[in-house]
C-alpha cells in the first residue's frame, strides 16, 4: 500500500530562522512528488513538482529536493506570511487515473515575527 | 473568473436535506476530482471525472452522489448525511487524466460542511 509520511506534525520557526520539511514515501512506481501550500480555510496551491531523484526546484525562500526515499522542503529566512500548512502528495502508475495523488497528512508551519 | 471555482463557501445542513456542491474550472481541463479534507486526516479522494466519464469512485457512501455534465462542471449532491460528513469538500482539475502521464492537479477554495 502507497504511505506518505510527513513529518514534523507542527514547526514554529522565528522569523529568519531556517528549517526543513519532510515527506518520506513508500509507494510502487512513482511518476511525481508534489508540494502544496495550504491556508486555513482555502484550497492547496499548487508548489512544486518533482520527478526523479536529485531534482531540486526553487521558488522564493522555498526549495525542494527529492531522493528515491524522501522529499526535503527548505526554508530559508522565512517570513510571518510563509506560515500555512505544507502538503506533500505523490502520483504513481495508475492505468485508470493517471492523475491519482496520495496525500501526506501535512505540517503546519507557524512563523512568529 | 478564472482558476477553479466552488459554491457555496460555507454550508450548514440537517441530515434530512438535500444540497448540492458546485465546482466551476475555468483551465480548459479534461479531468476532475472531489476529496474530502478532514482535521488532522489526510486529504481522501473521492470521485474522478474524466472527460465527463466517472473513473473512480474511492468506495464512497451512496449519500454522496456525484455529476458531471461537462468538462468545465462538478457536482457533488448530498443528502441524508451524518454529522461525520462535516468537512472541507476541495474540488480540482488536471489537463489530462490518462495513464502516466503526469498532470497537476490544481485545487478551488472549498465548501466547509457542517452537518447539524
Amino acid at each position: 500500500e502507497d504511505q506518505v509520511t510527513q513529518s514534523p506534525e507542527a514547526l514554529r520557526l522565528q522569523e529568519g530562522e531556517s528549517s526543513s520539511l519532510n515527506c518520506s514515501y513508500t509507494v510502487s512506481g512513482l511518476r511525481g512528488l508534489f508540494w502544496y501550500r495550504q491556508d486555513p480555510g482555502k484550497g492547496p496551491e499548487f508548489l512544486f513538482t518533482l520527478y526523479s531523484a536529485g531534482e531540486e526546484k526553487e521558488k522564493e525562500r522555498l526549495k525542494a529536493t527529492l531522493t528515491k526515499k524522501e522529499s526535503f522542503l527548505h526554508i530559508t529566512a522565512p517570513k510571518p506570511e510563509d506560515s500555512a500548512t505544507y502538503l506533500c502528495a505523490v502520483q504513481v502508475r495508475e492505468e485508470t487515473s493517471g492523475s491519482r495523488l496520495t496525500f501526506g497528512e501535512g505540517t503546519q508551519l507557524t512563523v512568529n515575527p | 473568473e478564472t482558476g477553479v471555482t466552488q459554491t457555496p463557501r460555507h454550508l450548514v445542513m440537517g441530515m434530512t436535506n438535500k444540497k448540492s456542491l458546485k465546482c466551476e474550472q475555468h483551465l480548459g481541463h479534461n479531468a476532475m476530482y472531489w476529496y474530502k479534507q478532514s482535521a488532522k486526516k489526510p486529504l481522501e479522494l473521492m470521485f474522478v471525472y474524466s472527460l465527463e466519464e466517472r473513473v473512480e469512485n474511492n468506495s464512497v457512501p451512496s449519500r454522496f452522489s456525484p455529476e458531471c455534465p461537462n468538462s468545465s462542471h462538478l457536482f457533488l449532491h448530498l443528502h441524508t448525511l451524518q454529522p461525520e460528513d462535516s468537512a472541507l469538500y476541495l474540488c480540482a482539475s488536471s489537463p489530462r487524466l490518462a495513464g502516466g502521464i503526469r498532470d497537476t492537479q490544481y485545487f478551488g477554495p472549498g465548501t466547509r460542511l457542517t452537518v447539524l
